[in-house]
């Protein structure tokens, strides 16, 4: 079975400041995606950064960028200039090609101005 | 626009009554549809794969009694809550996947479930 695990279950960061959420996996198989997804007090889950685990460059959307370390199973976002709306519940998730996907505990993040 | 709406987005209802979710696909004809349930502030956990004209498949520990799922048109997935108790109180999520990327799904907007 696969699991994924944030270990901070909190974190907060100054407005325009930079922050790393931390996500690791577990897994056996060798083809698979990962995904954070942010989750805003709305509850509506909205995609923030996909990485395909054949490629080895790390996938970048504008202030949100990976850091995919595949041999040490790791996963972390990075989110830089921080701004109020990025405010959020943020999820790890990994996917197997059959669309099972999980997530880990979430990562509350709080943007302070 | 959305694509993946839920109905109600929020319902109460008392102990020992059913209570049925719809999930529609609005842009795409979906052979598979999810549903995922989160607890406050926790993760979300899947519950099920909903399968159009087949039966749903469950994950180990969701009762396939408890949470009936009719998947009966290609936009349109339904779980049935029966004979709810409070710890069913959570909110249920669904999703399907998006044409033409691997494995990303668009997730509907959730329905939040209290059970008196």
């Amino acid at each position: 079975a696969q699991t994924v695990t944030q270990s901070q279950p909190e974190m907060s960061v100054q407005e325009a400041e930079t922050v790393t959420l931390s996500c690791t996996y577990d897994t056996s198989e060798s083809n698979y995606y990962l995904f954070w997804y942010k989750q805003p007090p709305s509850r509506q889950m909205i995609l923030v950064i996909r990485q395909e685990a054949y490629k080895q460059q790390n996938a970048t959307e504008n202030r949100f960028s990976v850091n995919f370390q595949k041999a040490a199973k790791s996963f972390s976002l990075k989110i830089s200039d921080s701004q109020l709306g990025d405010t959020a519940m943020y999820f790890c998730a990994f996917m197997k090609p059959n669309n099972d996907m999980r997530f880990g505990a979430g990562t509350r993040l709080t943007v302070k101005p | 626009g959305a694509v993946v709406s839920q109905h109600p987005s929020w319902v109460i209802c008392k102990s020992g009554t059913s209570v049925k979710i719809e999930c529609r696909s609005l842009d795409f004809q979906a052979t598979t549809m999810f549903w995922y349930r989160q607890f406050p502030k926790q993760s979300l956990m899947l519950m099920a794969t909903s399968n159009e004209g087949s039966k749903a498949t469950y994950e180990q520990g969701v009762e396939k009694d408890k949470f009936l799922i009719n998947h009966a048109s290609l936009t349109l997935s339904t779980l049935t809550v029966t004979s709810a108790h409070p710890e069913d109180s959570s909110f249920y999520i669904c999703s399907r996947p998006i044409p033409g990327t691997y494995n990303e799904q668009f997730f509907g907007p959730g329905t939040r479930l209290t059970v008196l």
